[in-house]
């Protein structure tokens, strides 16, 4: 079946540094590929998506791209905020109805 | 526009006690669904729904039951609880239209069963 993994955390770094969320992927088809964000307390809110292969998802300074041929979904900032700290989910679009097939998700902080 | 919402925020339960949450969205849309989310393994699908009277089984179905009576509403049953089924629960909605939509999060229940 489709299944999502994402690098092991937790993941802390210093606020301006790069940082690299690997998520690497397995389906059937051709699945949209999403990053979701948890901040401490809430529910999940989406960061961004792809839609097909070579797309690039972008928001608030995240980046993405779809890459068919790594099955790869890899979430990149170029300058970290302490805001940025929360835990972040890898997810692709199962077959039919919409559903989501989520990755473990990464604890990321980010320390001043 | 409240979105999705969840209550309980907060549960606790002995285990055999039954229990419902309830889910509820003012987006009119026609996709519901069900997640538990426990620590290293991500969210996982319980249930779902397609629209008003229908539902089927996600991933982890086994020992809940769901219904949808309403469009807005989506109802997650336990019957008899287990210690198993402590967790974080969230509800997602999302639109139907051909492509994939984004779902919308709740902001969850946590579950514990004694």
């Amino acid at each position: 079946g489709n299944s999502v993994t994402q690098m092991e955390g937790p993941v802390t770094l210093s606020e301006e540094a790069f940082l690299t969320i690997n998520c690497t992927y397995t389906a059937t088809g051709y699945p949209s590929l999403f990053w979701y964000v948890q901040y401490p307390g809430e529910g999940l809110q989406l960061l961004l998506k792809a839609t097909k292969a070579d797309d690039k998802g972008s928001n608030k300074g995240f980046e993405a791209t779809y890459r068919k041929e790594t099955t790869s979904f890899h979430l990149e900032k170029g300058s970290v905020q302490v805001s940025d700290s929360a835990v972040y989910f890898c997810a692709l679009s199962d077959q039919g109805a919409q559903k989501l097939v989520f990755g473990q998700g990464t604890r990321l902080t980010i320390n001043p | 526009n409240a979105g999705v919402t969840q209550t309980p925020k907060f549960r606790v339960l002995k285990t055999g006690q039954s229990m419902t949450l309830l889910c509820a969205q003012d987006m009119n849309h026609e996709y519901m669904y069900w997640y538990r989310q426990d620590p290293g393994m991500g969210l996982r699908l319980i249930h779902y729904s397609v629209g008003e009277g229908t539902t089927a089984k996600g991933e982890v179905p086994d020992g809940y039951n769901v219904s949808r009576l309403k469009k807005q509403n989506f109802l997650l049953g336990l019957e008899s609880a287990a210690p198993s089924q402590t967790s974080v629960y969230f509800c997602a909605s999302a639109r139907l239209t051909g492509v994939q939509e984004t779902q919308y999060f709740g902001p969850g229940t946590r579950l514990l069963v004694l």
